[in-house]
């Protein structure tokens, strides 16, 4: 299985900030990966797919980019709303495997 | 717009059978093209993958879940099903089902459509 591991595990940053989030893939993935936001009891979204394809409807101040093994989700200037879980996601191959998630939280 | 529901019992017994169905309404699973997932959250903790099933029936299960599981698929009904037996108290998670589309001029998949998702305990 194909492990994903992202950093940090949790963060906390105030509105307007520049917030960056790592993922990482235990072998090359090309760029078969996926960001998703979740919310207290509320099902995952999706932000981007494909590394860097943002979903329609998602705002563009959400960013990807990397591929390989190495991925970045950046939220260029948080928002109240963007406090959430983030996780990412490999569909390399089956077993599909996400990160752990990323809490952001407010400072 | 597409709308996945799923429906089943909320508390299920340790040893016993956890039985899941998955509605789909706004697509037609038997038109292909997308692969029809469960995932699930443990209380605190993150998203696992558990398989899917295509419209023909394949599937795919997760390793450590493939001796207890079983995805199905009825086509007539447009739902897909979900069954782990012989569960215990690491089972209790909140079950999504979830459809993983591809997107045109792409060959990546993702998930773009998820159920609400169904809260299942197993305890005595």
């Amino acid at each position: 299985d194909i492990q994903m591991t992202q950093s940090p595990s949790s963060l906390s940053a105030s509105i307007g900030d520049r917030v960056t989030i790592a993922c990482r893939a235990s072998q090359s993935i090309s760029n078969f990966l996926n960001w998703y936001q979740e919310k207290p009891g509320e099902a995952p979204k999706v932000l981007l797919y494909a590394a860097s394809n943002l979903q329609s409807g998602v705002p563009a101040r959400f960013s990807g980019s990397g591929s390989g093994t190495d991925f970045t989700l950046t939220i260029s200037s948080l928002q109240p709303e963007d406090f959430a879980t983030y996780y990412c996601q490999q569909s390399y191959n089956a077993p599909k495997t996400f990160g752990q998630g990323t809490k952001v939280e407010i400072k | 717009q597409v709308q996945l529901r799923e429906s089943g019992p909320g508390l299920v017994k340790p040893s016993q059978t956890l039985s899941l169905t998955c509605t789909v309404s706004g697509d037609s699973i038997s038109s292909g093209g997308h692969y029809w997932s469960w995932i699930r959250q443990p209380p605190g903790k993150g998203l696992e993958w558990i398989g899917y099933v295509y419209y023909s029936g394949k599937t795919y299960y997760t390793p450590s879940l493939k001796s207890r599981l079983t995805i199905s698929v009825d086509t007539s009904k447009n739902q897909f099903s979900l069954k782990l037996s012989s569960v215990t108290a690491a089972d209790t998670a909140v079950y999504y089902c979830a459809r993983e589309v591809l997107p045109a001029a792409s060959d990546k998949y993702y998930f773009d459509s998820w159920g609400q998702g169904a809260q299942v305990t197993v305890s005595s």
